[in-house]
């Protein structure tokens, strides 16, 4: 099994729908966790950390779920440029050891 | 400069070849990280320095992979004897911060090995 796990996708989903996919990681130990999004061809940027309470950004919802392990990430009204691969990253254990998901791709349609 | 800058943006290089890639991190960023991300995955760990001490090289895939950050700023990865295998974008990401939190990228290398 992966240390972080996510589908990937192609989620097609026609532009103002709302989205959402998971993500799970192995090490129950894991304390930071994060969501990236990363254009095709272009780096992963920073979309939002994920907090124990939930967080939200706008338009975006992320989740964490310690007892079943996973992280969700939800897009309500979703805007074309939504279009990209997002990105599930948990802590190993240390500040700085990332695992990183291989990503979920969301194409949003007009 | 504003950003993580890397160099080159892309290069080929013949099997067997050397290869040196350079991050120029964002000013005063004390982390400095090293990726590798093949086509459909995600960035898998190579590197990590905090200002010139690399406190962990345990992603380095072999003795053929060095990095490098002398002074604390501009860091460097070398690849030596390069395979078909290290085909792929290398990443580079720095912090302000002791670890990952907050860290921004830089547009990566594509390194092809033919």
């Amino acid at each position: 099994r992966k240390e972080v796990e996510q589908d990937p996708g192609p989620f097609n989903v026609p532009e103002g729908a709302t989205v959402a996919f998971n993500c799970t990681y192995s090490n129950s130990a894991s304390q930071s966790f994060f969501w990236y999004r990363q254009d095709c061809r272009k780096e992963p940027k920073l979309l939002m950390s994920v907090y124990s309470s939930g967080n939200e950004d706008g338009r975006f919802t992320a989740q964490l779920n310690r007892a079943s392990q996973y992280i969700s990430l939800l897009i309500r009204d979703s805007k074309l440029s939504d279009s990209a691969t997002y990105l599930c990253v948990v802590n190993a254990g240390s500040n700085y050891q990332l695992i990183w998901g291989a990503g979920t791709k969301l194409i949003i349609k007009p | 400069g504003a950003g993580v800058s890397q160099s080159p943006r892309y290069k080929v290089a013949k099997r067997g070849q050397d290869v040196a890639l350079r991050c120029d991190p964002i000013s005063g960023h004390v982390s400095l990280f090293w990726y590798q991300q093949a086509l459909g995955q995600g960035p898998e760990f190579l590197t990590y320095f905090q200002n010139e001490a690399q406190l962990d090289k345990s992603g380095l895939p072999s003795d053929r992979f060095f990095a490098e950050r002398p002074e604390g700023s501009v860091s460097t990865l070398k690849i030596q004897r390069t395979q078909q295998e290290d085909s792929a974008v290398y990443l580079c990401a720095s912090s302000s911060n002791q670890g990952f939190a907050e860290a921004f990228f830089g547009q990566g290398t594509r390194l092809t090995v033919v």
